[in-house]
């Protein structure tokens, strides 16, 4: 079956980088887009970027186009979100999710915990 | 950014009674392909979200079919024909029509 699991998080500084991997097992993971969605204690949640099945065209949302770089390696069947610049407000468990097609998110890791804390 | 919100922000039913769910985006969800864009996400509590509809009215694989979806344009509804316990929980509408992707702040069911 699909699965999904992060890793990676923990606490880190202000102005501190972090980088979050996402292990896919039990699908073809190459011929799917894939997302990192994330949801700080408490609250909603907030896409915070996409990437097509090959990683040639991602997408962020604007409050951490810049800081953070999503990437994959399809023969290691893994995904990556490089977090330079970190701040408070990006506290958060962060989520790998695998999109069917044009949004239909139909699969979550458990999520990893980043915190950003002096 | 298309901004999505939800009414109510908590709605407390009773077990076995219809509980009704709006979202309403601030632009037309309508896609240039033809589609709308428009799903449900369920979030029980210490769980990652779970997709319920997508494309407003398709329930996904294994939902019960107590959960429905309608509406059209900017507005949109979920309802739950019978509520169930384990339907306790966060239910999130979220936009995939234009980027960034965007999720309403969520509504909260409990029992009563």
């Amino acid at each position: 079956q699909v699965q999904l699991v992060e890793s990676g998080g923990g606490l880190v500084k202000p102005g501190g980088s972090l980088r979050l991997s996402c292990a896919a097992s039990g699908f073809t993971f190459s011929d799917f887009y894939m997302s990192w969605i994330r949801q700080a204690p408490g609250k909603g949640l907030e896409w915070v970027s996409y990437i097509s099945s090959s990683g040639g065209a991602i997408y962020y949302v604007d409050s951490v186009k810049g800081r953070f770089t999503f990437s994959r390696d399809n023969a290691k069947n893994s995904l990556y979100l490089q977090m330079n610049s970190l701040r408070a407000e990006d506290t958060a468990v962060y989520y790998c999710a695998r999109d069917l097609d044009s949004g239909r998110i139909d699969s979550w890791g458990q999520g990893t915990l980043v915190t950003v804390s002096s | 950014d298309i901004v999505m919100t939800q009414t109510p922000l908590s709605s407390p039913v009773t077990l076995g009674q219809p509980a009704s769910i709006s979202c309403r985006s601030s632009q037309s969800l309508v896609h240039g392909d033809g589609n709308t864009y428009l799903s449900w996400l369920q979030q029980r509590p210490g769980q990652p979200p779970r997709l319920l509809i997508y494309k407003i009215s398709n329930r996904f694989s294994g939902v019960p079919d107590r959960f429905s979806g309608s509406g059209a344009g900017t507005d949109f509804t979920l309802k739950i024909s019978r509520v169930a316990a384990e339907d306790v929980g966060v239910y999130y509408c979220m936009q995939a029509t234009q980027f960034p992707f965007t999720f309403g702040p969520g509504t909260k069911v409990d029992i009563k």
